[in-house]
């Protein structure tokens, strides 16, 4: 069954340090992965996706995200981070090989400390 | 253009009470998808839809109904709510297997 993992609940980076949040994977065939952000009392919003091509992929707000699909990791990154990325982030998977679900990890918090 | 709203925003229920999420998107999406959102669960995927007239159960199906008649709207019901149902709920919509856009989300109590 495909499934998502984000090993760590909670990052604390310092403001203008590079950023790291981490996902692992599952799946039977090909995935599709996709990084989405949450700020407080808000719904989720898309940040970037790998479906096939570059392994490194860019999205909004200077995110970036490497795809390794020898270790099933699609690592959420920023080369110097903001107070303003404070916010809940979700790594999701979908398999091409099964039906149309998305499975979404359970979430890492992200705190900027200035 | 509003994307994916929700009605409605708050609700409070008695249990064993019942009620109906509505979810609208207007951006023509042929898939839509209900998930509930609670502390240190992430998003669970309740039911989806890829298409007008059809549903599909997620991973947490049990307690909820969903209805898709027309391909704008996507209806979650609870039929007799109980506290366990106390959540955040969330709806998607997406183009096929792309990535997919959520509404604002509605907070339900049930006491």
């Amino acid at each position: 069954a495909q499934s998502v993992a984000q090993p760590e609940d909670q990052v604390n980076v310092a403001e203008g340090n590079p950023l790291t949040v981490k996902c692992t994977y599952s799946v039977s065939g090909n995935p599709y992965l996709f990084w989405y952000v949450q700020y407080p009392n808000r719904g989720l919003q898309f940040l970037l996706k790998y479906i096939t091509g570059d392994n490194l992929v860019k999205g909004s707000y200077g995110f970036e995200a490497e795809f390794n699909k020898s270790q099933t990791s699609f690592h959420l990154k920023k080369p110097s981070a903001l107070v303003s990325d404070s916010a809940l982030y979700f790594c999701a998977v979908r398999d091409t090989n099964r039906d149309d679900k998305i499975i979404f990890g359970k979430g890492t918090r992200l705190h900027i400390l200035p | 253009n509003a994307g994916v709203t929700q009605t409605p925003k708050f609700r409070v229920l008695k249990t064993g009470q019942s009620m109906t999420l509505l979810c609208a998107q207007d951006m023509n999406h042929e898939y839509m998808y209900w998930y509930r959102q609670d502390p240190g669960m992430g998003l669970r995927l309740i039911h989806y839809s890829v298409g007008e007239g059809t549903t599909a159960k997620g991973e947490v199906p049990d307690g909820y109904n969903v209805s898709r008649l027309k391909k704008q709207n996507f209806l979650l019901g609870l039929e007799s709510a109980a506290p366990s149902q106390t959540s955040v709920y969330f709806c998607a919509s997406s183009y096929g297997v792309r990535e997919q856009y959520f509404g604002p989300g509605t907070r339900l109590t049930v006491t």
